[in-house]
């Protein structure tokens, strides 16, 4: 089944830590893309990708990088400079051209400690 | 640029009452707008779009949405509301033209009473 996962579900975060957000899919999608979802807040876009080794910034990416080696894959990375970073993060997927449709993983919620 | 307002956060319903969750949107240009749903911890799922063409747009799940472009509303409709149907749904509209990122509403909570 095609689709787009997202690992872990769960992750906790110690002050001044670095922490990576895993994105696979194997739609063959050449668009990735990263939200945050805070609640009253709706989906707000950090990084988006249209191609391998080419990423741009999105609505909120101060605090996060990202990095988009391979077409499957779009790892976020919230740094130690995010000041706050618990939220669900959503990410999705689309063909080029085709940004209207966007097909999303089942999330990861990242918690500090 | 875009943007989407959801004026309802929550919105209560009996089972198998009708109900219309509102979304107006803003932008200068022609837009795409489209009606994403998502369950309790989990992803957003494509209820509908409206890109072209009829403005009464069906899509899964027996909802359906009407694009008026004079209000400026693309609001949310089903005549009849299940207990399954309890999530939250978000509006989005995304420019015409080229690469354009797509802005989401703030969500409405429909939350179906037994």
């Amino acid at each position: 089944d095609g689709g787009i996962t997202q690992s872990p579900k769960y992750l906790f975060r110690k002050e001044g830590q670095n922490v990576t957000l895993s994105c696979e899919q194997n739609l063959n999608h050449d668009a990735m893309y990263w939200y945050r979802q805070d609640p009253g807040q709706g989906l707000r876009l950090i990084y988006y990708s249209q191609i391998v080794n080419d990423f741009q910034k999105g609505d909120i990416a101060e605090g996060y990088s990202v990095s988009r080696e391979k077409k499957e894959s779009f790892p976020l990375t919230v740094t130690s400079a995010q000041k706050n970073p618990t939220a669900f993060y959503l990410c999705a997927s689309s063909i080029v051209g085709y940004q209207e449709t966007q097909y999303f993983g089942p999330g990861t919620r990242l918690l500090v400690l | 640029a875009q943007s989407v307002t959801q004026l309802d956060s929550q919105v209560p319903v009996f089972e198998e009452a009708p109900v219309e969750l509102r979304c107006n949107y803003s932008s200068s240009v022609s837009v795409y707008l489209f009606w994403y749903v998502q369950y309790p911890n989990q992803g957003l799922q494509l209820l509908l779009k409206y890109l072209s063409g009829s403005t009464l747009v069906k899509g899964i799940n027996g909802f359906e949405a009407e694009f008026n472009k004079s209000q400026t509303s693309f609001h949310l409709r089903k005549p009849s509301v299940h207990i399954s149907d309890t999530a939250e749904y978000f509006c989005a509209v995304s420019d015409r033209g080229g690469y354009q990122k797509v802005t989401f509403g703030t969500g409405t909570k429909l939350q179906v009473i037994p």
